[in-house]
């Protein structure tokens, strides 16, 4: 079976730009999930959706920050404009439901260094 | 916060010994997972505990869960090589989800 897929791998690109990140759930999973994980602060969730609705946006740093999820299959993650604060390791998650009860699958994150 | 804490760090260990990590949380929760991380990967979901249980248990892997200490213990038997990797703790309570600032464990061959 074919995990959570994210694209790219990793991004370095200057301050200022819009970075993009990228994912595909697990087919079938109804909640995805967005994180962030940096040394200093750890794992920490940064919004997610039930049934493609956000329902929680409450982690996302600040209005640089925008995640969709157009479909059931694909969501993005956008930061504009990008600041060297904003490097770390971003990662999705999906599951088969957003109660909490199920577990959370992660893709193998997105490495972004904002120069 | 309600974000776990897991306690030790680190540990460092010689293979075919057990490794015991634990995990603090500050309120009341729904259930408590456990996930590893391998350096450069993802993570990896190991086993999921409610709770209205004490104990749980998965091949190598066992969980005990503490609500009147809101704490909870990973206890890995005969460690390998392989279970090198950091390990989190992760609390649900309705909408929000915390992960713990991980236990590092090393087992050395």
């Amino acid at each position: 079976d074919a995990g959570v897929i994210q694209s790219p791998r990793h991004e370095v690109t200057e301050m200022g730009q819009e970075v993009t990140l990228r994912c595909k759930p697990i087919s079938g999973h109804n909640s995805l999930f967005w994180y962030r994980q940096t040394m200093m602060r750890g794992l920490e969730l940064l919004i997610y959706f039930n049934n493609n609705v956000p329902i929680d946006d409450s982690g996302m740093p600040e209005d640089r920050f925008s995640a969709k999820m157009p479909n059931a299959s694909f969501s993005t993650l956008k930061i504009q404009p990008s600041e060297p604060r904003d490097s770390a390791v971003y990662f999705c998650a999906s599951s088969l439901s957003g109660t909490g009860n199920q577990p959370q699958h992660f893709g193998d994150g997105t490495r972004l260094s904002i120069l | 916060s309600q974000q776990g804490e897991e306690d030790p760090q680190a540990l460092s260990i010689q293979e075919g010994e057990n490794a015991t990590m634990n995990c603090s949380y500050k309120t009341s929760i729904n259930n408590l997972q456990w996930y590893r991380q391998n350096s450069g990967r993802g993570l990896v979901h190991l086993i999921l505990i409610r709770s209205n249980e004490r104990e749980k248990h998965s091949g190598r892997l066992r969980v005990t869960l503490d609500t009147s200490k809101k704490s909870s213990s990973l206890l890995i038997t005969a460690s390998r090589a392989a279970d090198t990797a950091s390990y989190f703790c992760a609390t649900n309570t309705g909408n929000q989800f915390y992960f713990g600032t991980g236990t590092s464990l090393t087992v050395i061959p």
